[in-house]
């Protein structure tokens, strides 16, 4: 069966460390999503592809960023971690053109 | 700019009682609206869209553009709706992308 994963699950790391998140889907979708939960803010859009070499930034993309190398990757990486970035992050795929959209488990990151 | 609007951060029902759990959204153009939801420890799933007038799991949701509000109703609330439910709009067709309400938290208790 198709599916949409992230990895790691849980991660804690320190202040001003590099962390790269992963996201894979099996759906051969075109476009992906990367959002961050927060109590109080629901889920914001950090980065989105619609295709490959295709990279969109989102409402809160400073300190982020993505590169689509492939249909199924879209990983997220933030280049220096701040405890700011303590979040839950998911990710989410689409075929587009009115097809349902499918999320991962979800990630939560700890920045110490 | 795309807005989405969810005023309850918890509703708290009995089972059995009615549930409006309500949506409110701003949006210059057409707009189409979902209702994802959570359950605890689990991915975010959709549960219905507006396109297709569906009832899931006898929740159903009216698109009212006069008012811009999309709320998800049921009537009859059960212990296994407890969940978290986030209402989204698409600011292109289908879900190209979706913006989200800030969530709703609904506790059904016995």
């Amino acid at each position: 069966d198709a599916e949409i994963t992230q990895s790691p699950r849980h991660k804690i790391t320190e202040t001003g460390r590099q962390v790269t998140l992963a996201c894979h889907q099996t759906w051969n979708h075109n476009n992906m999503f990367w959002y961050r939960q927060d109590l109080g803010h629901g889920l914001r859009l950090i980065h989105y592809s619609y295709g490959v070499q295709d990279t969109n930034k989102g409402e809160v993309s400073d300190g982020y960023s993505v590169s689509r190398s492939n249909t199924e990757d879209l990983p997220l990486t933030l280049e220096s971690a701040a405890s700011s970035q303590t979040s839950v992050y998911f990710c989410a795929s689409s075929g587009g053109g009115g097809t349902q959209a499918f999320f991962g488990q979800g990630t939560r990151l700890t920045v110490v | 700019a795309q807005r989405v609007t969810q005023p309850e951060k918890l509703l708290s029902v009995f089972k059995g009682a009615p549930v409006e759990l309500k949506c409110n959204y701003s949006y210059s153009g057409s707009p189409e609206l979902f209702w994802y939801v959570q359950y605890s420890r689990q991915r975010l799933q959709l549960l219905l869209r507006h396109i297709s007038r569906e009832s899931i799991k006898g929740f159903t949701a009216d698109l009212n553009k006069g008012e811009t509000s999309f709320h998800l109703k049921k009537p009859f609330a059960q212990e296994e709706d407890s969940a978290m439910y986030y209402c989204a709009l698409s600011v292109l067709t289908g879900f190209q992308k979706l913006v989200f309400g800030t969530g709703t938290r609904l506790l059904v208790s016995p």
